[in-house]
């Protein structure tokens, strides 16, 4: 049973360019996160996703920063017109199908985006 | 708004000793707690989760911790400090249904073992 997948796992953009960033849940799971990770910080919530809805978006910058998760095919975090403050790791995790607290959310390796 | 603290970013074992990363939440509602380990350049993995059952609870790789309600904390421990054990640990939190499970994370605490 495959884990979650992210690809890529490493993405370098110049200032301004579009990065797009994708995540393949675990067979059977419906409900994804994004999350960001800066240098030296913890992870901090993005969005909260289920198949072709965004349930919670309380953590994604107001602008530049958008989140898919269609009803085929990856959860798609986009991020358009890139600065040097976006440089950092995302990561997705995918849960259940119950989507309840107690589920474990199981994390991808990361794409780790370098903007130059 | 719920939100988690850990006491030290860095923390120094020497192989064989007791392992001791803390972790104290702040919360209006009971709180799920989850401790999670990130090797360099991995994503993280689940250790081991508190779901009101039991306060002490046993994860993988000989970790446990235990919810101290009195105390906000979940402190996570380890009896004898193993090389693999090197890595980042993040103590999250998770409380309710409204808030779609979204974890709220501590810093992290870098944990160096030493021979």
């Amino acid at each position: 049973n495959a884990g979650v997948m992210q690809n890529p796992r490493h993405l370098v953009r110049r200032r301004g360019q579009e990065a797009r960033l994708r995540c393949s849940p675990m067979k059977g799971h419906s409900h994804v996160y994004w999350y960001r990770q800066l240098p030296e910080e913890g992870l901090k919530f993005m969005v909260y996703l289920q198949k072709e809805n965004i349930i919670d978006e309380s953590g994604m910058p107001k602008e530049r920063f958008s989140a898919e998760f269609p009803k085929e095919g990856p959860s798609i975090l986009r991020i358009q017109q890139v600065v040097r403050g976006d440089s950092a790791a995302y990561f997705c995790a995918s849960s259940p199908e119950s989507g309840v607290p107690t589920d474990t959310q199981y994390f991808g390796p990361g794409t780790r985006l370098t903007v130059l | 708004a719920q939100s988690v603290t850990q006491l030290g970013s860095h923390v120094s074992v020497s192989e064989g000793a007791l392992v001791l990363l803390r972790c104290n939440y702040s919360s209006s509602v009971p709180p799920y707690l989850f401790w999670y380990v990130q090797y360099p350049n991995q994503g993280l993995q689940l250790l081991l989760k508190y779901t009101s059952a039991a306060t002490l609870v046993k994860g993988i790789n000989g970790f446990e911790a235990e919810f101290k309600k009195s105390e906000t904390s979940f402190h996570l421990t380890k009896p004898s400090a193993h090389m693999s054990d090197a890595a980042e640990y993040f103590c999250a939190v998770s409380v309710s249904w409204a808030a779609g499970n979204k974890l709220t994370f501590g810093g992290g605490t870098r944990v160096l073992v030493k021979p």
